[in-house]
Order: C-alpha cells, then sequence, then structure tokens
C-alpha cells in the first residue's frame, strides 16, 4: 500500500517551454503533498507544501509563478515549470501523506532536462 | 533552530563488514525519526522510522536503528553489508504537532566494497 507515481519519468524541453510533472497517489488519499528538487549528490529541498483544494505554500526563495502547484484532488497533485530555462534542470521527487500521519510516502521522481 | 546533521559524506565499508550510519538532530519539540534510501535515479526508499515506543527500531534489508533522545542521535546500523546497500541514504526528522514538513540531513553515501 501506500504508493506514489510520478509522470513523466523523464522529461526533455527546450528553454523557453513549459513542463508539467503529475504526482498521483495510487492507493490513498493524500490530504497533504510535497514537492522537493535534489541537485546531483544533494539531498532533497522542499519547493512547496500543498493541500488538497488549498494553495500551496512555497518555502523561501522558491519563486510561486515559475513553479505552479495545483493540487486539485485527493490523488493528484502537479507541478508546472513555466518558462524554463537550463538551471532549472533537475530531479523532482514529489511525497503525499494523510491528514494526521507524518510518515511521507515518495514518489520515483522526474529527471527535468532543459535544453 | 531544526536540523539534522549527518557527520559522514561518504563511507567505504567492505562487504560483510558492519556499518554504522550516523545522525543527529536538534529539536526543541519532539520528533519523529525516518532513514530512507536512495538508489540512483529513483525515490526515496522507507528503512525504518520511530514513532513512539522502543528506541530500538528494526527496518527492511537488515537495518536497524537506536534513538537516543539524550544524545539527540539516531544512527542507522547494519551488521554485514551486501553490495547491493550501496546507495545514498538520508535521516530525516518531522515534529510531533505543525505541518508534517521533514527536515532532511545532506545525505551519506554508503559504498560497499568487494
Amino acid at each position: 500500500g501506500a504508493v506514489v507515481s510520478q509522470h513523466p519519468s523523464r522529461v526533455i524541453c527546450k528553454s523557453g517551454t513549459s513542463v508539467k510533472i503529475e504526482c498521483r497517489s495510487l492507493d490513498f488519499q493524500a490530504t497533504t503533498m510535497f514537492w522537493y528538487r535534489q541537485f546531483p549528490k544533494q539531498s532533497l529541498m522542499l519547493m512547496a507544501t500543498s493541500n488538497e483544494g488549498s494553495k500551496a505554500t512555497y518555502e523561501q526563495g522558491v519563486e510561486k509563478d515559475k513553479f505552479l502547484i495545483n493540487h486539485a484532488s485527493l490523488t493528484l497533485s502537479t507541478l508546472t515549470v513555466t518558462s524554463a530555462h537550463p538551471e532549472d534542470s533537475s530531479f523532482y521527487i514529489c511525497s503525499a501523506t494523510t491528514t494526521d500521519a507524518y510518515e511521507q510516502y515518495f514518489g520515483p521522481g522526474t529527471r527535468l532536462t532543459v535544453t | 533552530a531544526q536540523s539534522v546533521t549527518q557527520l559522514d559524506s561518504q563511507v567505504p565499508v567492505f562487504e560483510e563488514a558492519p556499518v554504522e550510519l550516523r545522525c543527529n538532530y536538534s529539536s526543541s519539540v519532539s520528533v519523529y525519526l525516518f532513514w530512507y534510501v536512495q538508489y540512483p535515479n529513483q525515490g526515496l526508499q522507507l528503512l525504518l522510522k520511530y514513532l513512539s515506543g522502543s528506541t530500538l527500531v528494526k527496518g527492511i534489508n537488515g537495518f536497524e536503528a537506536e534513538f537516543n533522545k539524550s544524545q539527540t542521535s539516531f544512527h542507522l546500523r547494519k551488521p554485514s553489508v551486501h553490495i547491493s546497500d550501496t546507495a545514498e541514504y538520508f535521516c530525516a526528522v518531522t515534529f510531533t504537532s505543525g505541518t508534517y514538513k521533514y527536515i532532511f540531513g545532506t545525505g551519506t553515501r554508503l559504498k560497499v566494497l568487494a
């Protein structure tokens, strides 16, 4: 149980275009989802927290207009990287949790490469 | 401020030898603690967690960890490692009240040598 999927697993896009990454909880209702970014050989950096039906809460230094997060249902959150640039290339990981649960369940990650 | 420290960025160890990966945290409130493993280009897999109860926690793949409140530590151990244990290991902390956000350590790269 507690499976989280991400789509796509890899994406290559051209500079200036937008790309959407989906995060789904497959067998549970995710009241809260988190989006992380991970640079090579580094730890995970929390970008934002999203609660179903509410606006996402972004961490300091994360551009909310560039990284659009939508959590429209209890099983789906999306991260849209708008007007992507090569410096946005990274590994993006989502996680999900349920009400009053302290454990986060992680997706397999999405490798974004901006050319 | 709350923080998590993984003192060793890399730990090389020979196959079948024991290993300990260290994790210390700083917090003024009660915490829950986790260890995750990450293989290349993959997400995080939970190894074990401490929420309450016995301070010695057993996890998957033969790993265990001990919560030491006085030393604010949660070190991960395995008595005999395999080549397949080569991966990145992350310690994480969340708080018993609040937003469920994790604070991650910087990670320890375990490299098991033949």
